[in-house]
């Protein structure tokens, strides 16, 4: 099956900053690439996503870019906010119809 | 309008018993998808239904693990003989249909399943 990787496990930030996760994938059939926000105690939600048609696709403060020949992909988050804290996900789709997910980053926006 | 709703939201149980959990997928969605997420993993793959059929079980750790759609709709995960490595949280997801995996799944809140 895929195989994703996620880097990094944590990463803390200043209020104002960027963030930055990259995952790399092994499936080069591979052609949508989502990102979910996951908070304590509740399930993961869509942030943003990218299929592989295009390169990079941005919605206000997030944007995701995607590299298809190298077979890795980015998220971006700008100005981060304390509410930005939250573990992030990237996931893959798979030959079938699941998703194959990245192993988290745990994201911190220090005040 | 309504999300993924799932229940119970906590379930705790002993080892050997029989448990049920309940998906109340997005109406309208026609595929659905059952993820276990362990502490600290990301969700990972259990089986997927279209309609009413399990189109793609193959995540199913052992034949212990069963899960049915009768209608189309509400979807119970069953697990017998309950063992202590069952423990992790389980999400359901429903996207409108299931397109070779490019349809935007969304997902519920999960069930946190502690076996003792």
């Amino acid at each position: 099956g895929e195989n994703v990787e996620q880097h990094p496990s944590t990463l803390s930030v200043q209020e104002g900053d960027s963030a930055v996760i990259k995952c790399t994938y092994s499936d080069s059939a591979s052609n949508y690439f989502p990102w979910y926000k996951q908070e304590l105690g509740k399930g993961p939600q869509l942030i943003i996503d990218i299929r592989s048609n295009v390169g990079e696709k941005k919605d206000q403060r997030i944007a995701v870019t995607l590299n298809k020949t190298a077979k890795h992909f980015s998220l971006h988050i700008t100005e981060t906010q304390p509410e930005d804290s939250a573990v992030y996900f990237c996931a893959v789709n798979g030959s079938g119809n699941q998703f194959y997910f990245g192993t988290g980053t745990s994201l911190t926006v220090i005040p | 309008g309504a999300g993924v709703s799932q229940t119970p939201s906590n379930k705790v149980t002993e080892k050997g018993k029989y448990v049920e959990l309940r998906c109340d997928p997005i109406s309208g969605h026609t595929a659905l998808y059952w993820y276990r997420q362990s502490l600290g993993q990301g969700p990972e793959f259990l089986i997927y239904f279209q309609g009413t059929g399990a189109a793609d079980d193959s995540g199913l750790p052992n034949d212990r693990f069963f899960a049915v759609r009768p209608e189309g709709s509400v979807s119970t995960l069953k697990i017998q003989r309950t063992e202590r490595g069952d423990s992790a949280v389980y999400l359901c997801a429903s996207s409108f249909k299931a397109g070779a995996g490019t349809d935007t799944q969304y997902f519920g809140p999960g069930t946190r399943l502690t076996v003792l």
